[in-house]
């Protein structure tokens, strides 16, 4: 299979409330990256983090990454209504310039 | 800039009819992607194209899928004949390398929505 794994699958939470959605992936890779989807919309880059980078940060996002472990999570912090969508993480292999995509995060913020 | 450009957006069509998707990459761009989303299957690279040419197909699914990419400014994803089993929303990203392998962000049309009936 191309996907990588991620969960949960899916996420309800408060308003305020923060956020943790993980992701595996299966090969070595040059980066990780988190993109997120709304409903009938196409996919919006969020965040980057390269191999050698451990943890990141924009804004209300965290990212970490362990290649040890082929592991990733984001964490959305202060969570608004607004942050409702899908969210996926994707595997850039060191091999090429294919992004490979986990299965998503399906988070609902309740106001 | 307009974003990528995705056409038509929405399509419905009968079994065994030719579809063709088109797409239209962020001008200075030279990757695109084509990608098959389902509830079944998650997204899935189907093919990708660098300066035109394409580089991994391994992803379209049998011969009733090509692409093909005559220019910069344009790519074409055409199933015939088309089947039930193809109805799913059809992404076109693109990327540019020339900033670096550090911002390797794709930049995702609206996709278009096919139903085949």
């Amino acid at each position: 299979s191309q996907q990588g794994e991620e969960d949960p699958q899916a996420l309800s939470i408060q308003e305020g409330e923060n956020a943790t959605m993980n992701c595996s992936y299966k090969t070595s890779i040059n980066n990780l990256q988190w993109y997120r989807q709304n409903s009938g919309r196409g996919l919006v880059h969020l965040i980057l983090i390269r191999s050698n980078e451990r943890e990141k940060h924009s804004g209300r996002l965290r990212v970490t990454l362990d290649t040890s472990k082929k592991s990733s999570s984001l964490l959305i912090t202060a969570s608004r209504a607004a942050d409702t969508a899908s969210y996926f993480c994707a595997s850039e292999e060191t091999s090429g310039s294919r992004l490979t995509f986990g299965e998503g995060t399906q988070l609902t913020v309740n106001p | 800039d307009a974003g990528v450009i995705q056409s038509p957006r929405h399509e419905v069509t009968e079994m065994g009819q030719e579809v063709t998707l088109r797409c239209k990459p962020i001008s200075g761009h030279d990757y695109l992607f084509w990608y098959r989303q389902t509830m079944m299957r998650g997204l899935e690279l189907l093919i990708y194209f660098n300066n035109n040419v394409p580089i991994d197909d391994s992803g379209m699914p049998e011969d009733r899928f090509s692409a093909k990419m005559p220019n910069a400014s344009f790519s074409t994803l055409k199933i015939q004949p088309s089947e039930p089993r193809d109805s799913a929303v059809y992404f076109c990203a693109s990327r540019s390398s020339s900033s670096g392998r550090a911002h390797n962000e794709q930049f995702f049309g609206p996709g278009t929505r096919l139903t085949v009936l």
